[in-house]
């Protein structure tokens, strides 16, 4: 499975925009580029995915370098209700099966202070 | 509220009891999943079923059983565990692996396993 890179922890302040960086150099082709984020004591929850284009959704958007080899979680205005572990995730849609794994890394731990 | 329900929440058992963990999602997806994760560790795949039938297993130990009886329900039966067995067990569906396959997982809040 292709690799993320992700700084360990990150801290905002609330209802300030929050880029959450990702490197994952050895991207291929067929990996999109999924974010989730779990909050304490929950579930993951998905946030956003892309390919290649810049996405936005109603929770964030998501930034992607052209050569692909990185990208950026954007929160516009965070709120304490975003403290929580977002996860960068690459998954292969390009081989059977290869698809259906979720690999997280370690992810990055966001603070948001009042 | 999450749209994926785990049950129970919390479950302490002996090494030698026989327990199982419950999941069920009413999407329609047809994609299943089992996850663990221990404190302050992310997620790791276990098991995945792909229209009820297992196409995954993460090398799991035998004494973790999965079962998907249909397409709303997945059991995790649990026998002999050991204590490093506790963690928080995931579970999560997708609308399905045809077609496109980057769609998003849906997770629940987990069952979190102690055992003695």
């Amino acid at each position: 499975d292709a690799k993320t890179t992700q700084p360990n922890s990150m801290e905002s302040n609330e209802e300030e925009p929050v880029h959450l960086p990702c490197n994952h150099s050895t991207i291929s082709g067929t990996d999109y580029i999924h974010w989730y984020r779990q909050l304490p004591s929950q579930g993951p929850e998905y946030v956003i995915h892309g390919l290649t284009s810049n996405v936005n959704n109603r929770m964030a958007s998501l930034a992607i370098a052209e050569d692909r080899k990185s990208s950026t979680l954007i929160l516009h205005r965070a709120t304490l209700r975003d403290a929580a572990v977002y996860y960068c995730i690459l998954r292969d849609v390009g081989t059977q099966g290869g698809s259906e794994k979720l690999v997280f890394g370690k992810g990055t731990k966001l603070t948001v202070n009042p | 509220d999450t749209e994926v329900t785990q049950t129970p929440k919390h479950l302490v058992m002996g090494m030698t009891n026989k327990k199982s963990l419950k999941c069920e999602q009413h999407m329609g997806h047809r994609a299943m999943y089992w996850y663990k994760q221990k404190a302050k560790k992310p997620p790791e795949l276990m098991f995945v079923y792909s229209y009820e039938k297992l196409s995954i297993n993460e090398s799991v130990p035998s004494r973790f059983s999965p079962e998907c009886p249909n397409s709303s329900l997945l059991n995790l039966h649990l026998h002999a565990l050991q204590p490093e067995d506790s963690a928080l067990y995931l579970c999560a569906s997708s609308q399905g692996l045809l077609g496109n396959r980057a769609r998003p997982q849906h997770f629940g809040d987990g069952t979190r396993l102690s055992i003695l």
